[in-house]
């Protein structure tokens, strides 16, 4: 149990449907990521959030869309996405205490797009 | 963000040290040595973070060089459930995963 909770941890979606994932982290964290990782790929950063405000979005489609109400809540909002989008949805946190770079990961929601 | 480079994938036979090398020849002054785990099906775990020499938590030991263009990740004495992919990453602030280090804990 990293502090990181992530809902639902699987998703089975058509191309049309519109869903979201949750994330919400207990640690008190004043960052958030969402990752992708697909099979056989490394994993990659999509969006990060400081404070509430996003502060990084990695030429994600538009297709995928970020909200973050608070510190400790992400959401991942889905629509009309494609086959190629399933893949492994990981969101982390991390705050300013620790080692630099130190982020905690959720378990992951496992999407796939029919 | 620096790259860094490790082998593919590497096999260790249960109750062995396993030494996992990654070489990241334009770190840069500021950056730190990053190491993660992770489990199938699951979100990578930070393992440990050094800078320079050695630096030893519970679970591993990272060994780094003076020039600093390398790193080595030290598990002692793995075991079955060691079996993971293991991440070098090298910044002072975010991240870039790369492939990673599969290593399978043999019997």
């Amino acid at each position: 149990e990293t502090g990181v909770t992530q809902t639902p941890r699987h998703l089975v979606m058509g191309m049309t449907n519109k869903k979201s994932l949750k994330c919400e982290q207990h640690l008190g964290h004043n960052a958030m990521y969402w990752y992708k990782q697909s099979a056989k790929k490394p994993l990659e950063l999509m969006f990060v959030y400081n404070f509430k405000e996003q502060t990084e979005n990695n030429s994600v489609p538009s297709r995928f869309s970020p909200e973050c109400p608070n510190s400790s809540h992400l959401f991942l909002h889905l629509h009309t996405l494609q086959p190629e989008d399933s893949a492994l949805y990981l969101c982390a946190s991390s705050g300013t205490s620790g080692p630099p770079g130190e982020q905690y990961f959720g378990p992951g929601t496992r999407l796939t797009v029919t | 963000l620096a790259k860094t480079t490790q082998p593919i994938s590497m096999d260790s036979y249960e109750g062995q040290e396993v030494n996992i090398t990654c070489s990241h020849n334009n770190i840069a002054t500021n950056d730190y040595i990053t190491w993660y785990q992770q489990f199938p099906s699951q979100g990578p775990r930070f393992i440990i973070q050094g800078y320079k020499t050695k630096v030893t938590n519970e679970v591993a030991s990272l060994f780094i060089p003076a020039d600093r263009k390398s790193s080595t990740l030290s598990l002692p004495r793995v075991s079955l459930s060691d079996t993971a992919v293991y991440y070098c990453l090298v910044g002072s602030g975010r991240l870039a995963f790369g492939k990673g280090n599969q290593v399978v804990v043999i019997p």
